[in-house]
C-alpha cells in the first residue's frame, strides 16, 4: 500500500504560489498520483492527476520527479477562495479500495 | 449535467430512529461510492458499487448500516437503529468505468441526538 504523507497545514497570502508536497515512498510502477480539493461543506473535487514529470491544467500543476517517491501540487497566485483541504491519493484506479482511500490532507489557509 | 445529487442535505434525528440517505449518481457512471467524514477519522470509504452490484462493503461499520442500489440512477444508505456516534457528513460519489476522476455530491450532514 502506497502510504502518503502530507503536511497537516500550510499558510499563504493572496497572490503567492503555493506548493504542497506529498511523499509516497512505496509507490508502485502502475500507480498514478491524484489530487483532490475540498472546500468546507462540500465534497472533494478532482484537481489533477499525473504519472511522471509535469502535468498542468487550468487549476494547477503537478510535478513528479523521476523516482516518483514524491509529488508537488503547485497552485499559482492563490486567492482567498483557494482556502481548502488538499488530498493526495496514490494508486491505480482498478485496485479497488486502495485507490479510494483518502489520507488526512493538507489544510491550506490563504490570508489577505 | 446536474452532478451527483444527495438528499436530504441535513438530517437531525433521535437515537434509535431509522435514517435513510439517498443518492443519484451522474448519468452514465458505472461506479457509486458512499463515504463518511468526521473530524476524528477523516474521509472513510464505506461501500462501493459497480453496475449496481456491491463490490466492497468492508468499510461498513456495523450491521446497523446497509446500502442498496436498485438501479443505475439511485442508491440508499440506511442506518437502523441510529446512534449518536453515527453523526457525520455522508458523501456519495460516482465515476465512469476506466476514468479515475471521482465526482462527489454535496453530502448529507447527519446529526443523531
Amino acid at each position: 500500500l502506497a502510504k502518503t504523507t502530507q503536511p497537516i497545514s500550510m499558510d499563504s497570502y493572496e497572490g503567492q504560489e503555493v506548493n504542497i508536497t506529498c511523499s509516497h515512498n512505496n509507490i508502485a510502477t502502475n500507480d498514478y498520483i491524484t489530487w483532490y480539493q475540498q472546500f468546507p461543506s462540500q465534497g472533494p473535487r478532482f484537481i489533477i492527476q499525473g504519472y511522471k514529470t509535469k502535468v498542468t491544467n487550468e487549476v494547477a500543476s503537478l510535478f513528479i520527479p523521476a523516482d516518483r517517491k514524491s509529488s508537488t501540487l503547485s497552485l499559482p497566485r492563490v486567492s482567498l477562495s483557494d482556502t481548502a483541504v488538499y488530498y493526495c491519493l496514490v494508486a491505480r484506479m482498478d485496485t479497488g479500495r486502495r485507490a479510494l482511500t483518502f489520507g488526512s490532507g493538507t489544510r491550506l489557509q490563504v490570508q489577505p | 449535467d446536474a452532478g451527483v445529487i444527495q438528499s436530504p442535505r441535513h438530517e437531525v434525528t433521535e437515537m434509535g430512529q431509522e435514517v435513510t440517505l439517498r443518492c443519484k449518481p451522474i448519468s452514465g457512471h458505472d461506479y457509486l461510492f458512499w463515504y463518511r467524514q468526521t473530524m476524528m477519522r477523516g474521509l472513510e470509504l464505506l461501500i462501493y458499487f459497480n453496475n449496481n452490484v456491491p463490490i466492497d462493503d468492508s468499510g461498513m461499520p456495523e450491521d446497523r448500516f446497509s446500502a442498496k442500489m436498485p438501479n443505475a440512477s439511485f442508491s440508499t444508505l440506511k442506518i437502523q437503529p441510529s446512534e449518536p456516534r453515527d453523526s457525520a457528513v455522508y458523501f456519495c460519489a460516482s465515476r465512469r468505468q476506466n476514468n479515475e476522476k471521482l465526482f462527489f455530491g454535496s453530502g448529507t450532514q447527519l446529526s443523531v441526538l
